[in-house]
């Protein structure tokens, strides 16, 4: 069975400041691991993954994560969030069949 | 413009009454799911499909009832609900297991 952790179930940080949010997982086969945010009154929307290739993925505005697999980590990060970052995060691990979901990080950005 | 169309958004009833959630997308996606988001858990599967007349149990299927007819519609059906199933309920559909899924906006449910 695999499962994921998301060590903080809320993040507080000020607008231009950085942020990392943080996903573990364990597996016992391969993985392939996705971040998706979640803006209030919406459903998920995918920000990220990781299939293959280069362990560094990045978003189009300006989020990244890194693929550990020593440290079976796939921690999300912003050099500088803005006030529209504001949303819960999800990390999700999709390993033999299976895809599971963290309980999610609420990032509240305050200006 | 590419989408997964849930109805109702919010839906309140009683223990006992069977309802169903819609569920439909457009992209000609094989693969369709249903989560449950509750505080603190995440996402949860309910159950899934990998293509027309094939369903399968997720996480946490007791409960529910889903059937896939048509490759385009999923839906969730509550045959007797009870106040452990209000929930905030996700439909998701993918071109394919490893894909990214692609969510409906959501259905809050309470029941009472």
């Amino acid at each position: 069975a695999q499962s994921v952790t998301q060590l903080d179930s809320q993040v507080p940080v000020f607008e231009e400041a950085p942020v990392e949010l943080r996903c573990n997982y364990s597996s016992s086969v391969s993985v392939y691991l996705f971040w998706y945010v979640q803006y209030p009154n919406q459903g998920l929307q995918l920000l990220l993954k990781y299939l293959s290739g280069s362990t560094l993925v990045k978003s189009i505005n300006g989020f990244e994560a890194e693929f550990n697999k020593s440290q079976t980590s796939f921690h999300l990060r912003k050099p500088s969030v803005h006030i529209s970052d504001t949303a819960e995060y999800f990390c999700a691990v999709n390993a033999g069949n299976m895809l599971t979901f963290g309980g999610g990080t609420r990032l509240m950005v305050k200006p | 413009e590419a989408q997964v169309t849930q109805n109702p958004r919010y839906l309140i009833t009683v223990t006992g009454k069977k309802l169903t959630v819609t569920c439909s997308q457009n992209m000609n996606h094989e693969y369709m799911s249903w989560y449950r988001q509750d505080p603190g858990l995440g996402l949860r599967q309910i159950y899934y499909s990998m293509n027309v007349e094939v369903t399968d149990k997720g996480d946490v299927p007791e409960g529910y009832k889903v059937s896939r007819k048509e490759k385009r519609n999923f839906p969730l059906i509550l045959e007797s609900p009870s106040p452990n199933q209000t929930s905030l309920y996700f439909c998701a559909s993918s071109g394919g297991f490893y894909s990214p899924l692609h969510f409906g906006n959501g259905t809050r449910l309470t029941v009472t």
